[in-house]
C-alpha cells in the first residue's frame, strides 16, 4: 500500500522541548516537503529536499531543523527556539521533477501545553 | 512574488446543484496547478493536476479548467452531494529553480441534504 505515513497523529510538547515529527514514504519519490497549516492562513512551507543529503529553507524556517539521509524519510524537529509551534504539519511528496503530483500525508497536530 | 486566492471563502449549497469553485494567481509563469480536498482534522487529498499547457482536466464529477494567461482556474463540481463537504485548496507550482507549492487558503464547502 504505496503512500505517505506521518506520526505520530496528536503530539504534545512542553515549553522548552524539541520535538521531532516522522515523515515516511515508499512511493520512491525524490521530493519531500513540510508545510504548516493554521487556521486562515493556509499552508505555508517550513522546508523541502529535493534531492537525499540536500534541504532548503522555506517560508518560516525559523525555529525548525529537518534532515534527509534516507530518501524514504524527512523527518520535522521543532525546536524550543519555534515560539509558536501548536498547529497542524503535513508533510508531501512528488518526484521531484517540476509537473508532478504531489501527495500528503495524514499530518500531526501539535500542541504546545 | 507568487500569490494564490480563493475566492469565495465559504460556499453552501444545496445537494444537486453544480458549483464553481474559483482560483487566482498573480505569477502566470507556473508549471502546473494541482487541486486538492481536506477533510476536517485531515491531510489532503489529490483531486486534479493541470499541466502548464493543458486547458482543462476531468475526473468522475470534476472538472478543473487553467487559463494561465489570466492567472485564473475553475473547479466545477456537477451534481453536488453531501460527501463533497470539505475544504478545496488549489496550489501552483512554480516555473524556476526552486520546487514549490504555493497555496491558496482554500473554500469551505458545505452541500446541504
Amino acid at each position: 500500500d504505496g503512500g505517505i505515513t506521518q506520526s505520530p497523529k496528536y503530539l504534545f510538547r512542553k515549553e522548552g522541548q524539541n520535538v521531532t515529527l516522522s515523515c515516511e514514504q515508499n512511493l520512491n519519490h525524490d521530493a519531500m516537503y513540510w508545510y504548516r497549516q493554521d487556521p486562515g492562513q493556509g499552508l505555508r512551507l517550513i522546508y523541502y529536499s529535493q534531492i537525499v543529503n540536500d534541504f532548503q529553507k522555506g517560508d518560516i524556517a525559523e525555529g525548525y531543523s529537518v534532515s534527509r539521509e534516507k530518501k524514504e524519510s524527512f523527518p520535522l524537529t521543532v525546536t524550543s527556539a519555534q515560539k509558536n509551534p501548536t498547529a497542524f504539519y503535513l508533510c508531501a511528496s512528488s518526484m521531484g521533477q517540476l509537473n508532478t503530483e504531489a501527495f500528503f500525508g495524514q499530518g500531526t497536530r501539535l500542541t504546545v501545553v | 512574488k507568487q500569490e494564490v486566492t480563493q475566492i469565495p471563502a465559504a460556499l453552501s449549497v444545496p445537494e444537486g446543484e453544480n458549483l464553481v469553485l474559483n482560483c487566482s494567481f498573480t505569477d502566470s509563469a507556473i508549471y502546473n496547478l494541482q487541486w486538492f480536498r481536506q477533510d476536517p482534522g485531515k491531510g489532503l487529498t489529490s483531486l486534479l493536476l493541470i499541466q502548464s499547457s493543458q486547458r482543462e482536466q476531468t475526473s468522475g464529477r470534476l472538472n478543473a479548467s487553467l487559463d494561465k494567461s489570466s492567472g485564473r482556474s475553475t473547479l466545477y463540481i456537477a451534481a453536488s452531494q453531501p460527501g463533497d463537504s470539505a475544504t478545496y485548496l488549489c496550489a501552483v507550482r512554480n516555473s524556476g529553480a526552486t520546487n514549490k507549492l504555493i497555496f491558496g487558503t482554500g473554500t469551505l464547502l458545505a452541500v446541504q441534504p
